[in-house]
């Protein structure tokens, strides 16, 4: 069942944490991202990667990390100096970067205690 | 800059009426695609549609259907006969040029809500 699989479903950040988001994909897409969903908003892009070893920033970058060793795994990494990391992360992957259908995971809630 | 304007935040129906959630996008380029994405509550986001933009022929997919029109940069998507498995957020996506990545810019999203 070919799909894109995000853990933990749930996620809570004590202050000063680093946590860490992971999507791993099993339909040999090239490009893969990340989105932050905040309440009434659509989805702003955090990064993308279109290949292996090679990660672009997108809109709102500052505070998050990500790293792309295998093209099936892209975590993303929530870092202290994320202020305001509360939010519906997403994770999607596509063919390529061009404008292909890009296919979503259920996504991961992180909330900060 | 490209831009995507849903300007219906929320929309409640009864279940059998017909509904068009509106989707406006902005972009310099002649070459750029137009998506639709439903959110169920479970939350991950569902492919609907991709369309071109030298291709505007409106489409028809069982009760969805979708009607693009560049002389007022609109792609707006008509569920017939609505049914309370419809209530989610749709959201309409903008991606320009064939650079995708960055260039891939979605809508605010508007709930509608199916009532029985």
């Amino acid at each position: 069942d070919g799909g894109i699989t995000q853990s933990p479903k749930y996620l809570f950040r004590k202050e000063g944490q680093n946590v860490t988001l992971s999507c791993e994909q099993n339909l040999n897409h090239d490009a893969m991202y990340w989105y932050r969903q905040d309440p009434g908003q659509g989805l702003r892009l955090i990064y993308y990667s279109q290949i292996v070893n090679d990660f672009q920033k997108g809109d709102i970058a500052e505070g998050y990390s990500v790293s792309r060793e295998k093209k099936e795994s892209f975590p993303l990494t929530v870092t202290s100096a994320q202020k305001n990391p509360t939010a519906f992360y997403l994770c999607a992957s596509s063919m390529s970067t061009g404008p292909d259908i890009q296919y979503f995971g259920a996504g991961t809630r992180l909330s900060v205690l | 800059a490209q831009k995507v304007t849903q300007a219906q935040t929320e929309i409640s129906v009864v279940e059998k009426e017909d509904v068009t959630l509106d989707c406006v996008y902005e972009t310099r380029d002649t070459t750029y695609y137009l998506f639709w994405y439903k959110q169920p509550p479970s939350g991950e986001l569902v492919f609907l549609i991709r369309r071109n933009s030298f291709d505007e022929q409106n489409e028809i997919s069982g009760r969805y259907s979708w009607n693009f029109q560049k002389s007022t940069s609109s792609f707006n998507f008509t569920i017939t006969a609505s049914q309370v498995v419809d209530s989610a957020v749709y959201f309409c996506a903008l991606s320009e040029g064939v650079m995708g990545g960055q260039n891939f810019v979605f809508g605010p999203g508007t709930r509608l809500s199916v009532l029985p």
